[in-house]
């Protein structure tokens, strides 16, 4: 079955831009119908969609985020990326990838941590 | 954005006896094209991603046990599972699609064993 990973830096200093990757496995990620996302988790707290792709490469952004992400796909690597510019100790987060057809997520990856400090 | 707002935040029941969450989304997620309400519902448990158990507000994915299920229609709806279990603690969230590709989630609730 299709299952995501994600991979990058678990600490980013301020004012940086963080990194993240999803690979992706068990199926072509250009295998089309589906949109691929970025989540984030703040500890104790709730779910915050941050953005998602097609493997045309459209994409589409949280409002509240946009000016700071882009989000980008590889389908050579079976990939999807995530970056974050002036990262804050706000952004700090477990980060998920997770795929959808337009309306719920699934499968996610397991997630990774991201802290943001100096 | 649609918000969604559940409750309660936390809740504890017997094993054995039935849970009950609520999720309200401020504007309907009903498409009346298609009579679909754009609604799921996850568990999430300690350290682990959140996992899909309700789509269109009612059908259950691949693999979740038929205790649980989903009700409700336009803003109202409802996560039940019918006989908790032990593997069931975990905190459930509701997420709307209707406003894709702008998903929002609930909140979150807690549900302990009492």
């Amino acid at each position: 079955q299709v299952q995501l990973q994600e991979s990058g830096p678990g600490l980013v200093k301020p004012s940086q831009t963080l990194s993240l990757t999803c690979t992706v496995s068990g199926d072509s990620i250009s295998s089309g119908g589906y949109f691929w996302s970025w989540i984030r988790q703040p500890a104790g707290k709730g779910l915050e969609w941050i953005g998602r792709i097609s493997v045309s490469g459209s994409t589409n952004y949280n409002p509240s985020l946009k000016s700071r992400v882009t989000i980008s796909v590889d389908t050579s690597k079976n990939q999807f990326s995530l970056k974050l510019s002036s990262m804050t100790a706000a952004d700090t987060a477990v980060y998920y990838c997770a795929r959808s057809g337009g309306t719920a997520f699934a499968p996610w990856g397991q997630g990774t941590l991201v802290t943001v400090s100096s | 954005d649609i918000v969604m707002t559940q409750s309660p935040d936390s809740l504890a029941v017997s094993l054995g006896e039935r849970a009950t969450i609520n999720c309200k989304s401020s504007q309907s997620v009903l498409d009346s094209s298609n009579n679909k309400n754009y609604l799921a519902w996850y568990q999430q448990k300690p350290g682990q991603p959140p996992k899909l158990l309700i789509y269109w507000a009612s059908t259950r994915e691949s693999g979740v046990p038929d205790r649980f299920s989903g009700s409700g229609s336009g803003t109202d709806f409802t996560l039940t599972i019918s006989s908790l279990q032990a593997e069931d603690v975990a905190v459930y969230y509701c997420q709307q699609y209707y406003n894709t590709p702008m998903y929002t989630f609930g909140q979150g609730t807690k549900l302990e064993i009492k």
